[in-house]
């Protein structure tokens, strides 16, 4: 298994509909989950976190399951306005560092939003 | 407050030019990193420095160097560049290691010939 894998997409949907990402990983020490956006030609930002309880901000719910190593994004109502790359990002234990982790970026999925 | 700032951000080098690419964050934190980013690839790390004074390299080191000049600048320079080295180069920040959000420069897209 690929250390992040998420569906490339891309996800074309109309405004309003829902619309869910599932990203998986591979290492089992991982301890800190994200959602990433990036928008064309754009550097990624922080959408939200991913706590163990799952989490909800807006329109946005992310949930984890830890047994499965499997996240979620569930993006609810969509707007025009959330097209973009949706990046999972996973933490791991570094290469060189004992003790440290590292980031993994997913290669994202892709999000259109249709009128 | 412009947060995470890097130059340039376009270059166009020849094999075996030099390079160095430039970081800077205001935002008072304590660690950076590099990443590029190629198509179909995700974000890789390059090099990151957990504190000032430190630097640990990342998944994808070689060809690169880098340098914490002091708490708000991370280098990244290239000794010899390759046409392997075309990319999109993401400079970061987050307060201390990677359980925190890290915030993102605008990139640097750089072309090798």
């Amino acid at each position: 298994r690929k250390e992040v894998e998420q569906d490339p997409g891309p996800f074309n949907v109309p405004e309003g509909a829902t619309v869910a990402f599932n990203c998986t990983y591979s290492n089992s020490a991982s301890q800190s989950f994200f959602w990433y956006r990036q928008d064309c030609r754009k550097e990624p930002k922080l959408l939200m976190s991913v706590y163990s309880s799952g989490n909800e901000d807006g329109r946005f719910t992310a949930q984890l399951n830890r047994a499965s190593q499997y996240i979620s994004l569930l993006i609810r109502d969509s707007k025009l306005s959330d097209s973009a790359t949706y990046l999972c990002v996973v933490n791991r234990r570094a290469y060189s560092g004992a003790g440290s982790y590292q980031l993994t970026f997913g290669k994202g999925t892709k999000l259109s939003v249709i009128p | 407050n412009a947060g995470v700032t890097q130059t340039p951000k376009f270059q166009v080098l020849k094999t075996g030019q030099s390079m160095t690419l430039q970081c800077a964050q205001d935002m008072n934190h304590n660690s950076m990193y590099w990443y590029r980013q190629d198509p179909g690839m995700g974000l890789r790390l390059i090099y990151y420095s957990a504190s000032e004074g430190t630097t640990d390299k990342g998944e994808v080191p070689n060809g690169y160097n880098v340098s914490r000049l002091n708490k708000r600048e991370f280098s990244l320079r290239l000794e010899s560049a390759a046409p392997s080295q075309t990319s999109v180069y993401f400079c970061a920040s987050s307060e201390s290691g990677f359980a925190y959000e890290q915030y993102f420069g605008p990139g640097t897209r750089l072309t090798v010939t």
